[in-house]
């Protein structure tokens, strides 16, 4: 079966560089979250599109924005970049409000030097 | 805002036996769903079990079930006859039924070691 698929899986940068990180949901799937996890942390939420539009945002800094497609697939655009925004970042996909559970892909490694 | 907590940062089970993980969680609303996400080593995030608030029934999945205590806002996850492959870090998670963007508030997290 089809998965969440994210681009790129490692991704260095330097401090002060941008960064592009892609997701593509299930086929159908019609919501996108975006979540960042440090290391030992739990994922903490960052913001949501649903039908492309945004519908929920969470901690997410200034220096980060998003956006959903017409074909349903995301990219979290993050710019400035800090040392502590190294991270996994995953994006995950359901359908409509999600309530059978949200399906993760396998998240973008971000090493910010 | 909601919070969910899990209090023990690590459990260790001897294989083909069983370990349970406690999860709370603070929430005002009535409706609402409970999950639990297993992450192996690989970082992937996999859904093990998920509960609805409105069902008393406990949510049963193979080897992993649930006892959902409503009231007492309590969400253990019961692993039985655990395999070396459960070994992985375990998120409880909570997601409201009313809120916007229907995200997911994770706990801490906790890592279960499995010893042959």
């Amino acid at each position: 079966a089809a998965g969440v698929i994210q681009s790129p899986r490692h991704l260095i940068k330097e401090k002060r560089e941008t960064a592009t990180l892609k997701c593509y949901p299930i086929p159908r799937h019609d919501t996108v979250y975006w979540y960042q996890q440090g290391p030992g942390q739990d994922p903490q939420f960052l913001i949501s599109f649903y039908e492309k539009m945004q519908s929920d945002k969470g901690s997410i800094p200034d220096r980060f924005s998003a956006q959903q497609f017409s074909d349903y697939h995301s990219e979290l655009n993050m710019s400035s970049l800090e040392l502590g925004d190294s991270a996994l970042y995953f994006c995950a996909s359901s359908l409509g409000r999600g309530s059978y559970g949200y399906t993760f892909g396998s998240g973008t490694r971000l090493t910010v030097v | 805002a909601q919070t969910v907590t899990q209090s023990q940062p690590e459990m260790s089970v001897q294989e083909a036996e069983t370990v349970t993980l406690s999860c709370t969680y603070d929430t005002s609303e009535s409706d609402y769903y409970l999950f639990w996400y297993k992450q192996p080593p690989s970082r992937q995030m996999i859904l093990v079990i998920r509960q609805e608030a409105y069902k008393q029934q406990n949510a049963t999945e193979n080897r992993f079930s649930v006892n959902f205590q409503k009231a007492a806002k309590s969400f253990s996850l019961k692993i039985s006859d655990s395999q070396l492959g459960d070994a992985a870090m375990y998120f409880c998670a909570y997601r409201s039924t009313k809120a916007a963007g229907n995200k997911l508030t994770f706990g801490g997290g906790t890592r279960v070691l499995v010893k042959p």
